[in-house]
């Protein structure tokens, strides 16, 4: 059963241009979406959250949305540098017996080409 | 600074044998949790404590032990390693307050059980 998911494994996006990366949740008990970053040999690093009662937040080239109606949220990136080539990952927080937990989805590995 | 440290960052074991990976942080952190990573699973949660002597089962807790004497540290154990525990290891912590949403983790542990 799996809560997160994020359908496309790669994604190869030109530099300068926009990268959109999505992510789908089936629990409506998520109260915060959180996007991760992830280099080879490296531990994932927060990049950017939203709370479940927005629909936008906005970080500098990164900007996440969510459509709660939908159950879905996005990650763009723009514009799109060398340097965000990494494998992103999409997560949720659910708080279950007072303690949190986050699910992920299974990453996106995205591709910056100069 | 040094955040969230895992200990060792390579193991390879035969099976059956038992080993400790270590993870310490140096923030304070009430909350401290350990992920594995597979290809295409995304990170699944193996057990999480809420803080010094408290511990619970995450998602894939069967075939790991886990104990929480200090705040700073949260060893995971393989008890008797099977090629299926094969995987990317990582430990996180964060503060346990509803606004701390996102976690630290570290580099991981990449084990291998033959």
């Amino acid at each position: 059963d799996q809560q997160v998911k994020q359908n496309s494994p790669s994604l190869s996006v030109q530099e300068g241009r926009i990268s959109i990366l999505n992510c789908d949740y089936t629990n409506s008990m998520f109260d915060y979406f959180l996007w991760y970053k992830k280099y080879p040999a490296e531990g994932p690093t927060f990049l950017i959250s939203i709370s479940s009662i927005k629909d936008k937040n906005e970080d500098g080239r990164f900007t996440v949305f969510l459509n709660k109606s939908a159950k879905h949220l996005s990650l763009h990136i723009v514009p799109s540098q060398p340097g965000d080539s990494a494998v992103y990952f999409c997560a949720a927080r659910i708080y279950i017996q007072g303690a949190q937990k986050l699910v992920f989805g299974q990453g996106t590995r995205l591709t910056i080409n100069p | 600074n040094a955040g969230v440290t895992q200990t060792p960052k390579f193991q390879v074991l035969k099976t059956g044998q038992s080993m400790t990976l270590q993870c310490a942080q140096d923030m304070n952190h009430e909350y401290m949790s350990w992920y594995r990573q597979d290809p295409g699973m995304g990170l699944r949660l193996i057990h999480y404590s809420v803080g010094a002597g408290i511990t619970d089962q995450g998602e894939v807790p069967n075939g790991y032990n886990v104990s929480r004497s200090t705040t700073e540290d949260f060893p995971l154990r393989l008890l008797s390693a099977a090629p299926s525990q094969t995987s990317v290891y990582f430990c996180a912590s964060s503060y346990a307050l509803a606004g701390a949403h996102f976690q630290y983790f570290g580099a991981g542990t990449r084990l291998s059980v033959l």
